[in-house]
């Protein structure tokens, strides 16, 4: 089943320490998205990529780092310069050039400071 | 200005009630709409489409108005389990890019 997969589920960082969140997708989708949701809160975006080897900064990128080598795949690096990295995040794909078909979601990774 | 703007809610409605969100795209070159629905603490996933004719399903209903780039999605008889976060999707073919709404959430009470 295709389909767009984040993983871990749940990470714990410490402070000053940088992390990577993995998200693969095999939807054969050109564009990937990073998301970050805070409680209550909608999404921000953080970077987006719409073709391998490039990528775009989105509203909050300050502190977080992207690759785009792959087409499948799109991780998300948290720096230690991001002062307030505790969030739900979620990783997305589309095919925004094919008419009427719709985005996907990952199940989000949460990411809590310690 | 941003490229898509929802409703900012909170939507607090008692069951049975009918409620309407709006959501407006500022680039006229946009070309596929759509409803999700967020759960709390999880991914959002598709609700439906939104077809240039409008469309229906079930208690749902969604319209597009292209004049004043502008979609909408009706709830009729709400229930306690529609209560959720509903965010609208826009792609711009020309773009590559699908840009997301920040989401409006509805309570529904009983």
């Amino acid at each position: 089943d295709g389909g767009i997969t984040q993983s871990p589920k749940y990470l714990f960082r410490k402070e000053g320490q940088n992390v990577t969140l993995s998200c693969e997708q095999n939807l054969n989708h050109d564009a990937m998205y990073w998301y970050r949701q805070d409680p209550g809160q909608g999404l921000r975006l953080i970077y987006y990529s719409q073709i391998v080897n490039d990528f775009q900064k989105g509203d909050i990128a300050e502190g977080y780092s992207v690759s785009r080598e792959k087409k499948e795949s799109f991780p998300l690096t948290v720096t230690s310069a991001q002062k307030n990295p505790t969030a739900f995040y979620l990783c997305a794909s589309s095919s925004p050039d094919i008419t009427n078909t719709e985005a996907f979601f990952g199940q989000g990774t949460r990411l809590t400071v310690v | 200005r941003k490229e898509v703007e929802q409703d900012p809610g909170p939507f607090n409605v008692p069951e049975g009630a009918t409620v309407a969100f709006n959501c407006t795209y500022s680039n006229s070159a946009s070309q596929s709409f759509f409803w999700y629905r967020q759960d709390c603490r999880k991914e959002p996933k598709l609700l439906m489409s939104v077809y240039s004719s409008g469309n229906e399903d079930g208690r749902f209903t969604a319209q597009l108005n292209r004049a004043s780039q502008y979609i909408s999605l009706l709830i009729r008889d709400s229930k306690l389990s529609d209560s959720a976060t509903y965010l609208c999707v826009v792609n711009n073919n020309n773009a590559g890019k699908s840009t997301f709404g920040d989401g409006t959430t509805l309570t529904v009470k009983p």
